[in-house]
């Protein structure tokens, strides 16, 4: 059974890069058609896609974040990746990743807690 | 850009009766790519499909512009937020709604 699990800093001070990781166990990121994705959620609000990538290299990203977005994918190590610079406030969040494919993303990691704050 | 917008807000109801959740379109879309989310407080999200093992009593109907997802005798469990979400192929993307909450 394949499971997701985030990792990375928990506070990233205004205006520096915030950086993620997502590690999949049970199965591998380079098998199959499906997208890697993140997903955020500020605080009491609703979901917000960032972006995916294939396990082909292949990225789309939120247009509202893709000046500042960058996906990556580590087949090596069985991790995808999310790099989000320039951050404020406005990026605090619950970031959250998961495996899709069209109809629906079916596998969720438990979500981290990021906080933008000096 | 297609915009999802969910109705209502929030959805105050009893164990036993029937929630009916809107999600509407900007634009018409294939309901093959149109899904629904359910989350509880500080989880994650679960899509809600036969795949993940919901329940016969939530079901989803509608096409073009205009989806719904139905909830028939909620289930103490059923109380939570639900979003709809489309897969979007030109351009690719995904896209959510804003959230329907059914509280107690």
């Amino acid at each position: 059974q394949v499971q997701l699990e985030e990792s990375g800093p928990r506070l990233v001070k205004p205006l520096q890069t915030l950086s993620l990781t997502c590690t999949v166990s049970g199965g591998s990121i380079s098998r199959g058609d499906y997208y890697w994705s993140w997903i955020r959620q500020p605080p009491g609000k609703g979901l917000e896609w960032i972006g995916y990538i294939y396990n082909s290299g292949v990225t789309y990203y939120n247009a509202s974040l893709k000046s500042r977005v960058t996906l990556s994918v580590d087949m090596s190590k069985n991790q995808f990746s999310l790099k989000l610079n320039s951050v404020t406030a406005a990026d605090t969040a619950v970031y959250y990743c998961a495996r899709g494919e069209w109809d629906g993303m079916d596998v969720w990691g438990q979500g981290t807690t990021v906080t933008v704050s000096s | 850009e297609i915009v999802l917008t969910q109705s209502p807000g929030t959805l105050s109801l009893s164990p036993g009766e029937r929630a009916t959740l809107s999600c509407r379109a900007s634009q018409s879309v294939s309901s093959s790519y149109l899904v629904w989310y359910q989350q509880k407080p500080g989880q994650a999200p679960r899509l809600l499909s036969r795949a993940t093992g919901i329940p016969d009593r939530f079901s989803v109907s509608g096409s073009g512009t205009d989806f719904t997802l139905t909830i028939d005798r909620l289930e103490p469990e059923d109380f939570a937020v639900y979003y709809c979400q489309l897969y979007g192929s030109s351009p690719p993307g995904l896209t959510f709604g804003g959230g329907t909450k059914v509280e107690i």
